[in-house]
C-alpha cells in the first residue's frame, strides 16, 4: 500500500540549476497538490491539480512549474533554483469534491537545499 | 482570505499531563476543520476532523470540538505519552471544494518528557 510516493528524499542544488521532484499516488485520487514547509510558516500551497490535464496556482507558485498528464503523477519542476527555495516539499493527494471536505494524504517529504 | 492561527510552540509537558493546543480560524464560508500530526522525518497524517458546528472529532485519545460561535477548534488530550511528541497542525478547507485548497496553521511542536 504505497499511497503517495515522492522522490528524491534529499537533494542539494546549486543556484541556477533546475530539477524535478517526482510524485506518484496509487489511490486513484483526483486532487493532487504540492506544499512547501518552512519554519514558523506551516505549509503553503504551491500548485494544485483537480484532474489530469488541469493545474492551477496556489499561494506561492513563482519559480515552480507543474503538469498533470496522468491521474497518478504530478511532478514539480524548479526552473532555476534559488536559495529562497530551500525548504521541505510535500506532495499530497485527496479524493474529488465531497461535502464535508476530504482527508489529504501526504508523501514523506523531499528536503531540498539550494546553495 | 481564510486563515488559521495556532498557539506558538514548543509545548513541553511531562508524561500523563493534560494537553491543550489552541486553534482559531477565519473563514468566509463554512469550512471543515482538521488536525494533522507530523512525526519526525515523516509527512503529515490526519489525526481527526469535524465537518459541522458542534461536531467532535476524536482519535487516539485526542479530541477537538468545532465551535462556530468562537471560531475555534482546540485540540485536547487527557494524558499525553512520550510517543505523542510531534508537530500538530490545525487546518481548514471549504466544505464544498474538497481538500486541494486546505489552509494550514503554522504548527505547534509538542515535546513530552518521560
Amino acid at each position: 500500500n504505497a499511497g503517495v510516493t515522492q522522490t528524491p528524499k534529499f537533494q542539494v542544488l546549486k543556484t541556477g540549476q533546475s530539477m524535478t521532484l517526482q510524485c506518484a499516488q496509487d489511490m486513484n485520487h483526483e486532487y493532487m497538490s504540492w506544499y512547501r514547509q518552512d519554519p514558523g510558516m506551516g505549509l503553503r500551497l504551491i500548485h494544485y491539480s483537480v484532474g489530469a490535464g488541469i493545474t492551477d496556482q496556489g499561494e506561492v507558485p513563482n519559480g515552480y512549474n507543474v503538469s498533470r498528464s496522468t491521474t497518478e503523477d504530478f511532478p514539480l519542476r524548479l526552473l532555476s533554483a534559488a536559495p529562497s527555495q530551500t525548504s521541505v516539499y510535500f506532495c499530497a493527494s485527496s479524493r474529488g469534491r465531497a461535502i464535508g471536505g476530504n482527508t489529504i494524504y501526504f508523501g514523506e517529504g523531499s528536503w531540498l537545499t539550494v546553495v | 482570505g481564510d486563515s488559521v492561527t495556532q498557539m506558538e510552540g514548543p509545548v513541553t509537558l511531562s508524561e500523563e499531563a493534560f494537553l491543550t493546543i489552541n486553534c482559531t480560524y477565519t473563514a468566509t464560508g463554512y469550512p471543515s476543520l482538521f488536525w494533522y500530526v507530523q512525526y519526525p522525518g515523516e509527512g503529515l497524517q490526519l489525526l481527526l476532523k469535524a465537518t459541522k458546528a458542534d461536531d467532535k472529532g476524536s482519535n487516539k485519545g485526542f479530541e477537538a470540538t468545532y465551535r462556530k460561535e468562537t471560531t475555534s477548534f482546540h485540540l485536547e488530550k487527557g494524558s499525553v505519552q512520550v510517543s505523542d511528541s510531534a508537530v500538530y497542525f490545525c487546518a481548514l478547507s471549504d466544505r464544498n471544494t474538497g481538500g486541494f485548497k486546505t489552509i494550514f496553521g503554522a504548527g505547534t511542536r509538542l515535546f513530552v518528557k518521560a
